[in-house]
């Protein structure tokens, strides 16, 4: 299977939480970002965790990391019509250097 | 303080020609890593270039090369180009490869 797996699109109503899932298979990886892109531009990178952490925080943004189970959670509270994107996990094993490996992305639609 | 930028944005070529791309990371970064992004799917790396030698590459044919000069800037070059070369080419940089910063990519059209 592909090294990182993604969901192709989630749909949800403006105000609601957003929650963005993502699988990857190398348990020795570090390093997970979420990256965000908007039609016709490059990526933003909204976050990243360290394998080290179960969860981060950063304004309306949560990471959830479950090693176990090689899992990554983006959750966006209060998702807003401006949040629509296409969302991607990247990883960073140690067998691809510095290289970040992505998954191929989940389309985020809010409707208000 | 301005991001990362790439040149041009927008490129028509046909099959069989050259293309050069061209990146200028952000300030106080030394490390520019290229990925190429096809319609539909997630970008995929391509190489990364660290004190002016290519660092790492990824499972891209020799006709994809590049070069990083002194001020760290970068130029992708592809040669005899394929319909399938068609792509959004990303540039991204780093101070040493960590937390990477992407530009706003060249689309690149090959007819």
């Amino acid at each position: 299977g592909e090294d990182v797996e993604q969901s192709l699109f989630l749909s949800v109503r403006e105000g609601d939480s957003s929650v963005i899932n993502c699988t990857y298979t190398d348990s020795s990886s570090t390093y997970l970002y979420w990256y965000k892109q908007e039609p016709g531009a490059g990526l933003q990178l909204l976050t990243y965790i360290f394998s080290n952490m179960d969860m981060k925080q950063d304004q309306r943004l949560t990471v959830l990391l479950n090693k176990k189970d090689k899992h990554l959670s983006l959750r966006i509270a209060d998702t807003q019509t401006g949040d629509s994107a296409i969302y991607f996990c990247a990883d960073r094993p140690p067998k691809a250097g510095t290289a970040l490996i992505f998954g191929k992305g989940t389309t985020l639609s809010v409707s208000s | 303080d301005a991001g990362v930028t790439q040149s041009p944005t927008h490129l028509i070529k046909t099959r069989g020609q050259q293309v050069t791309l061209r990146c200028s990371p952000k300030s106080g970064h030394d490390t520019v890593s290229w990925y190429q992004q096809a319609l539909g799917q997630g970008p995929q790396f391509i190489f990364q270039y660290y004190e002016e030698e290519e660092r790492q590459r990824g499972n891209f044919p020799d006709r994809f090369s590049g070069h990083q000069f002194p001020n760290y800037s970068s130029e992708l070059n592809v040669n005899a180009l394929l319909l399938g070369d068609s792509a959004l080419y990303l540039c991204a940089s780093s101070l040493g490869g960590d937390e990477q910063f992407f530009g706003p990519g060249t689309r690149l059209t090959v007819l």
